[in-house]
């Protein structure tokens, strides 16, 4: 599968629980996104990396969220403390190369978070 | 500001009509990039047409064909003889040009229902 995959495609956990969602990127991209996607609306932008670096982390909501994304490679998006609030489909997306607007985006199938 | 606009809802047709769906954005940058994504049941992100705003021409592409005004700032998309399979959300995304982290900005989509 060349595509760019995300686990788990479905998450239930309890209210102030951690969580750790993945997403594996299409080889070869270096930029990578996560958007978070809330029931009957747009994705909305989270988290930008261009390699290893966190490029742009303005769409994080709060300081309970982080991301990393150490080998420049497999990405882990981070929930502390979950709140029902959190709940969303989470979806990750991958392009060719850095600086270029153009480049199209390739999303993942997304991981469902519920929030109990 | 950045926005995109997608003031239809909901859209139901019968198969083999013609339907078109709109979006108006607003951008303060005069380089820009315009997105559609087709978002099935399944709920994978699917890239349909990028257009920069350089390029007023219309596209076609099979039964789907684009629209772009920058008079109107309005990017519609039209899906002629519409076939069940067509049934899903359809986002309208904007992404400035140069800018550091090229996120999509989406709109909160259209749903599209056709009916056999």
């Amino acid at each position: 599968g060349a595509g760019v995959s995300q686990t788990p495609s479905n998450k239930v956990t309890e209210k102030g629980k951690y969580v750790e969602l993945r997403c594996d990127p299409i080889s070869g991209h270096t930029a990578l996104y996560w958007y978070r996607q809330s029931l009957g609306q747009g994705p909305e932008f989270l988290i930008y990396f261009q390699g290893t670096g966190a490029a742009d982390d303005s769409g994080l909501p709060n300081d309970r969220f982080f991301a990393v994304r150490p080998e420049g490679s497999v990405s882990t998006l981070k929930i502390q403390r979950t709140e029902r609030g959190d709940s969303a489909v989470y979806l990750c997306a991958s392009s060719a190369s850095s600086g270029s607007s153009r480049n199209e985006q390739f999303f993942g199938p997304g991981t469902r978070l519920t929030v109990l | 500001a950045q926005k995109v606009t997608q003031a239809q809802t909901e859209i139901s047709v019968v198969e083999k009509e013609d339907v078109t769906l709109d979006c108006v954005y607003e951008t303060r940058d005069t380089t820009y990039y315009l997105f559609w994504y087709k978002q099935p049941p399944s709920g994978e992100l699917v890239f349909l047409i990028r257009r920069n705003s350089f390029d007023e021409q219309n596209e076609i592409s099979g039964r789907y064909s684009w629209n772009f005004q920058k008079s109107t700032s309005s990017f519609n998309f039209t899906i002629t003889a519409s076939q069940v399979v067509d049934s899903a959300v359809y986002f309208c995304a904007l992404v400035n040009y140069g800018g550091a982290t090229n996120k999509l900005i989406f709109g909160t989509g259209t749903l599209l229902a056709v009916q056999p």
